[in-house]
């Protein structure tokens, strides 16, 4: 089956920093890239969706320029966190779907950011 | 807007017994509808999945109906293991697969032996 990374799958760093987190699909081509953040036992909150060689439409409340999003090619996606800040320890989940159409998304293990 | 309520958790179960975990859903259209598995320290998986109106997903042994009379999508299992203990999210994609998807809150599974 289809296998997206991501990477790292955990990061620890100071606050005022900045954190990337690199999502890849593995096997196949992924049009299109979403971005989740999961707070601790909650669900998967959206924060964009990220299309190939255009801008990330970001969902309201998530700024865009926190939460800059790359996807220059069609098998990998980047998040960077600008400026963390302890209220970002999160975790992050990518998913990506490929332009078959099918109904089904793959998702990347997790990026797990702890902001000290 | 879309929208997915699951069953509040924590469930606790002897392995062996019966589990159903409750989904329903609001969307306008006729969405595809999901439930993935999130096992302890891992990312989401794929559990299974129905396209369409009396569409049955199936997958290890889980079931799940689309019911779009009841707008229900509720997750089954005739005997569980401990190694199902995990979070299930149910969820839903009212296009393709390139829109994203709407989760429930996800509810918490306990095995015990």
């Amino acid at each position: 089956g289809a296998v997206v990374s991501q990477h790292p799958s955990w990061v620890i760093c100071k606050s005022g920093t900045s954190v990337k987190i690199e999502c890849r699909s593995l096997d196949f081509q992924a049009t299109t890239m979403f971005w989740y953040r999961q707070f601790p036992k909650q669900s998967l909150m959206l924060m964009a969706t990220s299309n190939e060689g255009s801008k990330a439409t970001y969902e309201q409340g998530v700024e865009k320029d926190k939460f800059l999003i790359n996807h220059a090619s069609l098998t990998l996606s980047t998040l960077t966190v600008t400026s963390a800040h302890p209220e970002d320890s999160s975790f992050y989940i990518c998913s990506a779907a490929n332009s078959g159409g099918t109904d089904t998304q793959y998702f990347g293990p997790g990026t797990r950011l702890t902001v000290l | 807007g879309d929208s997915v309520t699951q069953m509040e958790g924590p469930v606790t179960l002897s392995e062996e017994a019966f589990l159903t975990i409750n989904c329903t859903y609001t969307a306008t259209g006729y969405p595809s509808l999901f439930w993935y598995v999130q096992y302890p320290g891992e990312g989401l998986q794929l559990l299974l999945k129905a396209t369409k109106a009396d569409d049955k997903g199936s997958n290890k042994g889980f079931e799940a109906t689309y019911r779009k009379e009841t707008t229900s999508f509720h997750l089954e299992k005739g005997s569980v293991q401990v190694s199902d203990s995990a979070v299930y999210f149910c969820a839903l994609s009212a296009l393709s697969g390139n829109t994203p998807l709407v989760f429930g809150k996800g509810t918490r599974l306990s095995v015990i032996a």
